[in-house]
């Protein structure tokens, strides 16, 4: 079946640091990529996304790059806030496989001033 | 254009009570999901409903859980007979219609405790 492995937190980083957080997926069909991010005591926000190999998905500075051959999405930014403090999800989507999205189990990223 | 509304945010329930959380998708949105995060872990899907139909419930514990979503009103996730273990977040998510949906619009969750 379709999985999601995410690497694993808390990641901390000091303010203006580069962030990575390594996805890899496995999945049947050509599925949808998608970073989320949950800010303490809310819900899930869409930060990006990608729907096929090569695609780049970037907002507010995140990018992350949907590479086919490596099996990957990993999230990048060049300079984090304190702002940016939260737990991010990678997950996928597979239409032909089922409409509901599978997900990692989040990374934690804690960012000092 | 409101986002996906879930009540209550948070319910507390004494073990063996039932728990009913609501879910109202986006306008226009007619698929519903609810997952589950237990803490300090991701989402787990549970179901995927359409109006008045269950197309996928695979992820649904066999007893005590049950989901509607009616022509009417708000989509319905019911615990009967809660144990501790149910306490988890709880999360609804909406997509329009059409064959095939790439993106899911989630609700603020509702945060349950079982005491």
């Amino acid at each position: 079946g379709n999985s999601v492995t995410q690497m694993e937190g808390p990641v901390t980083l000091s303010e203006e640091a580069f962030l990575t957080i390594n996805c890899t997926y496995t999945a049947t069909g050509y599925p949808s990529l998608f970073w989320y991010v949950q800010y303490p005591g809310e819900g899930l926000q869409l930060l990006l996304k990608a729907t096929k190999a090569d695609d780049k998905g970037s907002n507010k500075g995140f990018e992350a790059t949907y590479r086919k051959e490596t099996t990957s999405f990993h999230l990048e930014k060049g300079s984090v806030q304190v702002s940016d403090s939260a737990v991010y999800f990678c997950a996928l989507s597979d239409p032909d496989y089922g409409q509901n999205f599978v997900f990692g189990p989040g990374t934690r990223l804690s960012v000092l001033p | 254009n409101a986002g996906v509304m879930q009540n209550p945010r948070h319910l507390v329930r004494r073990r063996g009570q039932e728990a009913r959380l609501r879910c109202s998708p986006m306008k226009g949105h007619s698929h519903v999901y609810w997952y589950r995060q237990l803490p300090e872990e991701g989402l787990k899907f549970m179901v995927y409903l359409q109006k008045e139909n269950i197309i996928d419930e695979s992820g649904m514990p066999k007893e005590r859980f049950s989901a509607e979503f009616p022509k009417e009103g708000p989509s319905i996730l019911r615990i009967q007979q809660v144990v501790r273990g149910d306490s988890a977040a709880y999360f609804c998510a909406s997509s329009p219609p059409g064959s095939r949906s790439y993106e899911q619009y989630f609700g603020p969750g509702t945060r349950l405790t079982v005491t």
